[in-house]
């Protein structure tokens, strides 16, 4: 059974970059066939698609933050992660990593199936 | 681009009542390209629906997805003690390419 684990700094200064790891167990990045995904939640509020990467290389990011984030995978170590560059207070949030199995042959789209349990990163000085 | 609207925002209920979340899109989304996720406090969120009808696996059949075009339903046929939580409508395949909704919160009347 996959499971994933996000890592990384709960607090980050303002203007600098935030980075996280998602580490995947009981799977493999290099199998393909997921999308590897990074999504957020502000305090008390809804869900925001941050971007993906396949295990090709290929990545989608957000419009409203593509000029900030970059995600990456290292298939060795079966982790990807993210970069999110010159933070704000407005970058706090609850960051998950998760599974998105995309659309298959039947044309179905079958969601983001596995998350991780998300950690909470505070942008302050 | 597309925006997701989820109504009511929330909705107080007893157990073994019927649930009806809306969703409504503001323009055509296919029907193939809709999920819809449950998240309970301090949790991240789980997979109920995708392909708006079809449950994810292991979601018990009390759930259900229904719609097409702009407008999708999750209903929760008897509400259980545990499906009090907040659920979330996401589309895949128009502008932005994932949005997700608001999110409608189920509480306990």
């Amino acid at each position: 059974q996959v499971q994933l684990q996000e890592s990384g700094p709960g607090l980050v200064k303002p203007s600098q970059t935030l980075s996280l790891t998602c580490t995947v167990s009981g799977g493999s990045i290099s199998s393909g066939g997921y999308y590897w995904t990074w999504i957020r939640q502000h305090p008390g509020k809804g869900l925001e698609y941050i971007g993906y990467i396949y295990y090709s290389g290929s990545t989608y990011y957000n419009p409203s933050l593509k000029s900030r984030v970059t995600i990456s995978v290292d298939m060795a170590k079966n982790q990807f992660s993210l970069k999110l560059s010159s933070a704000t207070a407005a970058d706090t949030a609850v960051y998950y990593c998760a599974r998105d199995r995309g659309t298959l042959m039947d044309g179905y789209y079958y969601g983001m199936d596995v998350w991780g349990q998300g950690t909470t990163v505070t942008v302050s000085s | 681009e597309i925006v997701l609207t989820q109504s009511p925002g929330t909705l107080s209920l007893s157990p073994g009542e019927r649930a009806t979340l809306s969703c409504r899109a503001s323009q055509s989304v296919s029907s193939t390209y809709l999920a819809w996720y449950q998240q309970k406090p301090g949790q991240a969120p789980r997979l109920l629906i995708y392909g708006a009808s079809r449950r994810a696996t292991g979601i018990p059949d009390r759930f259900s997805g229904s719609g097409s075009g702009t407008d999708f339903t999750l209903t929760i046929s008897r509400l259980e003690p545990e499906d009090f939580a907040v659920y979330y409508c996401q589309q895949y395949g128009s502008s932005p390419l994932f949005t997700f909704g608001p999110g409608t919160k189920v509480d306990i009347k």
